[in-house]
């Protein structure tokens, strides 16, 4: 069974530009969560789907916002970049029906300059 | 909110020896699981072992086992005969029943020695 995909794996965007990342869950996983790694921040919950609708969200900004699809694909976006988003974005997925075993793909790299 | 206490930034041990990794976590849920992920250089994140709160026995995979002190809300993790594929930064995590967010510590990095 193939893995959490994350496309692109790395990016470098300028500062007010916005992106769009992509992450394919594992076949049958209906839920996708999505993660902000920063050194100084660490890892910190963004958002979660499950069945295309938001089922919960961290405490970030409304620039960060994210969809899911039919096929449980997940993007996420982050408008107007400022140079604190430089981070790893790692997504992760899951059953969805609280059995806890999440897995992670292996993050996209942004760089904002 | 729940928090997720690591105190140990670093360590470092010999291969081939124990090493235990420190985590506390304050909740005031009663339903909740716990969890040890790895993180090598390579960025890709892995679970190593997982608790529930409910249950009294402390998970093990194989060198790999966990101390749950529930009321001290205490979670170290106990590497067994370390190898040097265990490098790696590893984070403990929290998470409520029926909530798929996982609540991270700050991580200690792991360095096995040659």
């Amino acid at each position: 069974k193939a893995g959490v995909t994350q496309t692109p794996r790395y990016l470098i965007k300028t500062r007010g530009q916005q992106v769009t990342l992509s992450c394919s869950p594992i076949s049958g996983h209906r839920s996708v969560s999505w993660y902000q790694q920063t050194p100084g921040q660490g890892l910190q919950f963004l958002f979660e789907y499950f069945s295309e609708t938001q089922r919960n969200k961290g405490n970030f900004p409304g620039r960060f916002s994210g969809r899911q699809f039919s096929n449980s694909r997940s993007e996420m976006n982050v408008s107007t970049l400022e140079l604190g988003d430089s981070a790893l974005y790692l997504c992760a997925s899951s059953l969805g029906y609280s059995l806890y075993e999440q897995y992670f793909g292996p993050g996209t790299r942004l760089t904002v300059t | 909110a729940q928090t997720v206490t690591q105190s140990q930034p670093e360590m470092s041990v010999q291969e081939a020896e124990t090493v235990t990794l420190s985590c506390t976590y304050d909740t005031s849920e009663n339903n909740y699981y716990l969890f040890w992920y790895k993180q090598p250089p390579s960025r890709q994140m892995i679970l190593v072992i997982r608790q529930e709160a409910y249950k009294q026995q402390n998970a093990t995979e194989n060198r790999f086992s966990v101390n749950f002190q529930k009321a001290a809300k205490s979670f170290s993790l106990k590497i067994s005969d370390s190898q040097l594929g265990d490098t790696a930064m590893y984070f403990c995590a929290f998470t409520q029943f029926g909530n798929e967010k996982l609540t991270f510590g700050t991580g200690t990095r792991l360095t096995i020695i040659p």
